[in-house]
This record gives C-alpha cells, structure tokens and sequence, in this order.
C-alpha cells in the first residue's frame, strides 16, 4: 500500500521560503511513466489549489499563479520529493498536501495526511 | 486555466435519498474529470476517475457520468458516512484546477 507523508515546519515568517519534503513508502518514485507526483493547498474552509508536479525524471509543470516562487525536486534514492515556496505571506496560509496522481486519468488516487503551514511573524 | 464550476454549493439531504452534484468545464475537456470526497480534517479520497470509473473500494452507490463540459455524480442512496464535501477535478491540461466544492449536508 502506498503511503504519502509531508514533513517541514509548521510555521515560517513571512518572507521566508517555505520547505516541504513528502516521503513515499510503499512503492518506487522512481518508476516513470506511470504515475507524477504533485502539491497541493488548502486555506482553512476553502477549495483545493494544485501548486504543481514533478516526474521521477526530474521534470516538472507548475501552477502559473505560483511559478514565480516554487521549485520542485525529487530524490528517487530517498523516495522523496519536495516543495520550496519563496517570499511567504499570510495568504500561503493553509494545509499542504502531496499526493500521486495516475499518468493516463491525471487522477490523485494517494495523498499525505496533510501539514498546516502557518505565516506569521 | 480551465474554470470548474459545481452546483449547488451546498445540499441538504436524507439517509436514502438520491444525490446529484453537477459539474461544469469552461471549457471541453473529455473525460479527463475526477471526483473526490472530503471530510473535516482529513486528505480528499478519490471516488470516480475518467468521468466515470469507479476508484477501487469505492462503494457502488456512488457514480459519475458526462464528457466534454458537462458532468455528475451521482450518490444513488445516501448512506451516514456519506455526508461531506465533494470536489470536481480536470486533469485535460495544466493548471490543474477543482471545483469550488459541494457540501452535502443533514437535513
């Protein structure tokens, strides 16, 4: 069974760069073309926003809303892909999730738990 | 990007009833829409994918129709622990965008 786990602070000061590390246990990254792995937000009480996606191989599409201020990257021997957001404010407020998504349906069939991110100083 | 919108925002319903929750593309987008299901403080759980596939484990009362710009799901008897919020998702091109969201409701 796939699991998907985030991890990174829980709270950043507006300004800084945001760094999240999503773990994946249960099956390979590094199998490409089959799946891609993506970020995902979600303010309090609000809808989902896709951040982007990133390939085993290293390829990544992002959110043109975000593209400014995030870098995507994987490590396959770690199983780990991560998220940098830069210049934070309070309205990158949320909780974050990273999740898989199938090659062929773009469908997110696994997801982590989720992470609250707060901004503030 | 790719505008979905959900109708209604926000549903009340009864145990057994039957559930309808639409979903409109700004534009076509084949069947390259998913669904998902979300309940308090917990990660969405992919229900339909394809428009109208049924997720592995998923229980059969719940099914998606539609292609192009026009879609549903559709819960055939409602059941206890099925009251939450349901989004649409498109995955035809990036940014990959949701839908506002659904909340089925008790009534």
């Amino acid at each position: 069974q796939v699991q998907l786990q985030e991890s990174g602070p829980g709270l950043v000061k507006p300004s800084q760069t945001l760094s999240l590390t999503c773990t994946v246990s249960g099956g390979s990254i590094g199998r490409r073309d089959s799946y891609y792995w993506s970020w995902l937000r979600q303010p309090a009480g609000k809808g989902l926003e896709w951040i982007g996606r990133i390939y085993a191989s290293g390829s990544t599409n992002y959110n043109p809303s975000l593209k400014s201020r995030v870098t995507m990257s994987v490590d396959t021997s770690k199983n780990q892909f991560s998220l940098k957001l830069s210049s934070l404010t309070a309205a990158d407020t949320a909780v974050y999730y990273c999740a898989r998504a199938e090659y062929g349906s773009g469908s997110f069939g696994y997801w982590g738990q989720g992470t609250l991110v707060t901004v503030s100083s | 990007d790719i505008q979905m919108t959900q109708s209604p925002s926000s549903l009340s319903a009864s145990i057994g009833d039957r559930v309808t929750i639409t979903c409109r593309a700004s534009q076509s987008i084949s069947n390259y829409l998913n669904w998902y299901q979300q309940k308090p403080g917990k990660a969405p759980k992919l229900l339909i994918y394809a428009a109208s596939s049924l997720q592995s484990g998923v229980p059969s009362r719940f099914s998606g129709s539609g292609s192009g710009t026009d879609f549903t799901l559709t819960i055939s008897s409602l059941q206890p622990e099925d009251f939450a919020t349901y989004y649409c998702q498109q995955s035809y091109s990036t940014p990959l965008t949701f839908g506002q969201g659904t909340t089925v409701e008790v009534k």
